[in-house]
């Protein structure tokens, strides 16, 4: 159980162009989802986090307008980058989190990744 | 606030044997929860193992164990009986109840040589 999907897996686009990376708990309602950018051999930095069917809480230097989030349903949440460019490439996780209150109510399940190369 | 140290940025290992990655943290919650992730290549990030901060024994899963030592707010992750699969990069991140997200380590690269 607890599975998460990533849509897609990798994407390539050209530079000024936007892109939607979708996120999915496929066995479970998620209460709360986590967006997340890396860059290589460095750890995960937390961008926003998104509840459903309310505004997404960014991280202090995340550009709002840039990183579109979107959790329209228990089910699934969306990053658009908009107005992609070279500095945007990054490996991009998104994690689910079932429930609130009780133990492990922090424990965050992932997905596999998105890879966006922007040129 | 929280606070998750890896002070190890890579580790070699030989295969067979084990091998301990450090994690120290910093919380302010009374109840929290620790979490190994094993990261390979590929880029998935692998659950391994979770140690609550009111659990009395260490957590096990299989090769792994938590060395958890809530005085010196350690939690050191054993891998027993390395595998050339073991390489990959291991997080270590804390999860607690007030703080409502997860906060990760800096990471260490693990290499297994056969």
């Amino acid at each position: 159980g607890a599975v998460v999907s990533q849509h897609p897996s990798w994407v390539i686009c050209k530079s000024g162009t936007s892109v939607k990376i979708e996120c999915r708990s496929l066995d479970f309602q998620a209460t709360t989802m986590f967006w997340y950018r890396q860059f290589p051999k460095q750890s995960l930095m937390l961008m926003a986090t998104s509840n459903e069917g309310s505004k997404a809480t960014y991280e202090q230097g995340v550009e709002k307008d840039k990183f579109l989030i979107n959790h329209a349903s228990l089910t699934l949440s969306t990053l658009t980058v908009t107005s992609a460019h070279p500095e945007d490439s990054s490996f991009y996780i998104c994690s689910a989190r079932e429930r609130q209150g009780g133990a492990r109510s922090y424990e965050q399940y992932f997905g596999p990744g998105t890879r966006l190369t922007v040129t | 606030a929280q606070k998750i140290t890896q002070t190890q940025p890579g580790m070699f290992v030989q295969e067979k044997e084990a091998v301990t990655l450090d994690c120290t943290y910093d919380t302010s919650d009374q109840s929290y929860g620790l979490f190994w992730y094993k990261q390979p290549s590929s880029g998935e990030m692998i659950f391994l193992i979770y140690q609550g901060s009111y659990d009395e024994q260490n957590a096990t899963e299989g090769r792994y164990s938590l060395n958890f030592q809530k005085a010196r707010k350690s939690a050191n992750l054993v891998i027993s009986a390395s595998q050339l699969g073991d390489s990959a990069m291991y997080f270590c991140a804390i999860g607690g109840t007030s703080y409502g997200k997860l906060t990760f380590g800096q990471g260490t690269i693990l290499t297994v040589h056969p």
